[in-house]
């Protein structure tokens, strides 16, 4: 099974801030990567797909990079609703596999 | 609107079994493949269970394939998740989610359900 880690685990910031996370696969999965942002007691909401494509209806202060089997979300100018969890998942191959998450919050 | 609705969830003693369902509306539910995602109080996401747009293909996460079987009628847009010899670590809030897209399950999940609770305690 393909086993997804993320870094760091959680991060503090403040509005208008830039927020890198990484998301590491242990083995290829090609381009194969959505990023999810989850506010408490709601469900996932799909920011990127394909590594680096942007979900329709997404900010575009929200983007994604991929490099080897490195790959990485960026939020551009943080906002107060961008306060939450951020979960990889790997779309290559069954079994599917997400991220243990990255909690943003507040500073 | 797009919406996926679960039901089902309720407090269930360890050993026993129960059904969960989605209910789809606002697209043509025969046309996407759909997943079942859990979440334990406190803890991340983990998926459970795959199932192909026509029901012809099935794919289940270890922790509970033999357990559960996720099922889907297109005539009635909804999909199941059964969940058998359910055990306490099973507690959690249980999503149905569309795939993004019809053409590959390779670009993540697009719509969510809001979740239904499972409660597995004696």
């Amino acid at each position: 099974d393909i086993q997804m880690t993320q870094s760091p685990s959680s991060v503090s910031a403040s509005v208008g801030d830039r927020v890198t996370i990484t998301c590491r696969a242990s083995q290829d999965i090609s381009e194969w990567l959505a990023w999810y942002q989850q506010r408490p007691g709601k469900a996932p909401k799909l920011l990127i797909y394909a590594a680096s494509s942007l979900q329709s209806g997404v900010p575009p202060r929200f983007s994604g990079s991929k490099s080897g089997t490195d790959f990485t979300l960026t939020i551009d100018s943080l906002q107060p609703e961008d306060f939450a969890t951020y979960y990889c998942q790997q779309a290559n191959s069954f079994p599917l596999t997400f991220g243990p998450g990255t909690k943003l919050d507040i500073k | 609107q797009v919406q996926l609705v679960e039901s089902g969830g309720g407090v269930v003693q360890p050993g026993r079994s129960l059904r969960l369902s989605c209910a789809a509306s606002g697209f043509a539910f025969s046309d996407y493949a759909v997943f079942w995602v859990r979440q334990a109080p406190g803890k991340g996401l983990e998926w459970l269970a795959f199932i192909s747009y026509d029901g012809s293909n099935t794919f289940y996460a270890d922790s509970v394939k033999g357990r559960f079987t996720i099922s889907r009628d297109n005539s009635k847009n909804t999909l199941h998740l059964e969940m058998n010899s359910l055990r306490p670590e099973d507690t959690a809030v249980y999503f149905c989610a569309r795939e993004a897209t019809t053409v590959t399950t390779n670009f993540g999940m697009d719509v969510w359900g809001q979740g239904t609770t499972v409660t597995v305690s004696s």
